[in-house]
């Protein structure tokens, strides 16, 4: 069976700190995504990587960085976090990018 | 870029009736379409999906049809039952290397026993 990981089910963070969201997967898969999830308005992809060290823009990467130096570790970095960032973080990876994603258990970020 | 449009966004129907949720998608290039359940509180997980080189396809209660000249898709569910209750989205690719996979909003799907 496929896993994703991620580092934390439920985070609260203050404004202007610096968060990192961790996702691993144990299936040895190229690709990896990050999506926020928002009532209303499903899964909007951040980032995404093909590769290590790789990486490309999703559809709203505004205030996000993300890193991937081995395979299986995909972070997501939110700079000086903003109340605006308070959502559901899901991961996912896949073996490639036209197949199926296997997401985590997400994580849940609250910004004060 | 791609744009995903789904409808409706809630959806109740009584236990043994049917369901239908439907997606639009802008890229005429689209050929992958995958379907995607999220139950109450879990991850969402693919249940079906399909390509552009087909225009049917179904596992058991499910099936998905597919309309590339009018590029819209679509999920029907028949013999509802109450665990078929969950978020469903529909998404969109290319399905080439390095394209990405757009989701429509999501039909949150209520089967009342």
């Amino acid at each position: 069976d496929v896993k994703v990981t991620q580092s934390s089910r439920y985070l609260v963070k203050r404004t202007g700190e610096k968060v990192f969201l961790e996702c691993v997967q144990d299936m040895d898969h190229e690709n990896m995504f990050w999506y926020r999830q928002d009532p209303g308005l499903g899964l909007r992809l951040i980032y995404f990587s093909y590769d290590v060290k790789m990486k490309e823009k999703g559809d709203i990467p505004e205030g996000y960085s993300v890193s991937r130096e081995k395979k299986e570790r995909f972070s997501l970095i939110l700079e000086s976090a903003s109340t605006n960032q308070t959502s559901m973080y899901l991961c996912a990876s896949s073996p490639k990018l036209a197949g199926e994603q296997f997401f985590g258990p997400g994580t849940r970020l609250t910004v004060l | 870029g791609e744009n995903v449009e789904q409808h409706p966004s809630t959806l109740s129907v009584q236990e043994g009736d049917s369901a239908v949720i439907k997606c639009t998608y802008s890229d005429s290039a689209s050929n992958y379409f995958p379907w995607y359940k999220q139950e109450l509180g879990k991850r969402p997980q693919l249940i079906i999906d399909i390509r552009s080189n087909v225009g049917e396809k179904k596992d058991q209660r499910i099936a998905v049809t597919l309309n590339k000249t009018a590029k819209h898709f679509s999920l029907h569910i028949t013999e509802t039952q109450p665990e078929d209750s969950a978020v469903y989205f529909c998404a969109a690719s290319r399905g080439t290397s390095y394209d990405k996979v757009i989701f429509g909003p999501g039909t949150s799907l209520s089967v009342i026993p």
